[in-house]
């Protein structure tokens, strides 16, 4: 079963340092999110790709974040320098916009990877 | 905001006994669906309802949708230890997902 892939699992570094993640996304899906997670709540929205194009990055602390899916596949989200607020789990998702269906947006989920949770000392 | 918001905010109850979750939201929806987090875990999709639904089924799982009063509810039947997890509606709409705060839910045995 297609799965999204996401590297490292886990990322311990210290503040000021510079810490990137990774996101394969389901073959095939358009669409790429970022979201981060802060422990005991939902995941908010960092920035969204459409193929290699930003299409939301409004949520993204751009002083620091920065993000990019230079082929429309794989994508990198960079953090410098990292702040002790940062530490959070960090998700990838894709979707595909039609659902398969055709029908833009009645079918379409959200794939998650495993997440990377980022603590930041 | 657009945010989905579930009720309540935590849940314990013993197993074999039923579950049940409520999430609210503000704006139209192309659909809305339930994932499931394990503990330090990624989302799991567990059942989409689209917009022109009122209900659905996926094993012991029953989603309602109301979009006149923008709400819907996740009913787990039956549940098992297993079950002991964070649960999240996401709204979708214009292309993006909307998470509300999640149902942490403890099912004891």
């Amino acid at each position: 079963e297609a799965e999204v892939a996401q590297s490292p699992r886990y990322k311990i570094t210290e503040k000021s340092q510079a810490v990137a993640f990774w996101c394969d996304p389901i073959s095939g899906h358009a669409t790429l999110y970022w979201y981060r997670q802060i422990l005991g709540q939902g995941p908010e929205l960092l920035v969204q790709f459409q193929d290699e194009s930003v299409v939301d990055d409004s949520q993204l602390p751009k002083d620091r974040f920065s993000a990019e899916r230079l082929k429309g596949v794989d994508s990198t989200l960079k953090i410098q320098p990292a702040e002790l607020g940062d530490s959070a789990m960090y998700l990838c998702a894709s979707s595909d916009r039609t659902g398969g269906a055709g029908i833009p947006g009645r079918n379409t989920e959200a794939f998650f990877g495993q997440g990377t949770r980022l603590t930041v000392v | 905001s657009q945010q989905g918001e579930e009720d309540p905010q935590a849940l314990s109850i013993q197993e074999g006994e039923n579950a049940t979750m409520n999430c609210s939201y503000k704006t139209s929806i192309n659909n809305l669906q339930w994932y499931r987090q394990n503990s330090g875990r990624g989302l799991v999709h567990l059942i989409l309802i689209r917009s022109n639904e009122r209900e659905k089924h996926s094993g012991r799982l029953r989603v309602t949708l109301d979009t006149s009063k923008k709400s819907s509810s996740l009913l787990i039947t039956a549940s098992r230890a297993a079950d002991t997890a964070s649960y999240f509606c996401a709204t979708y709409n214009f292309n993006k997902f909307y998470f509300g705060s999640g149902t942490k839910l403890n099912v004891k045995p």
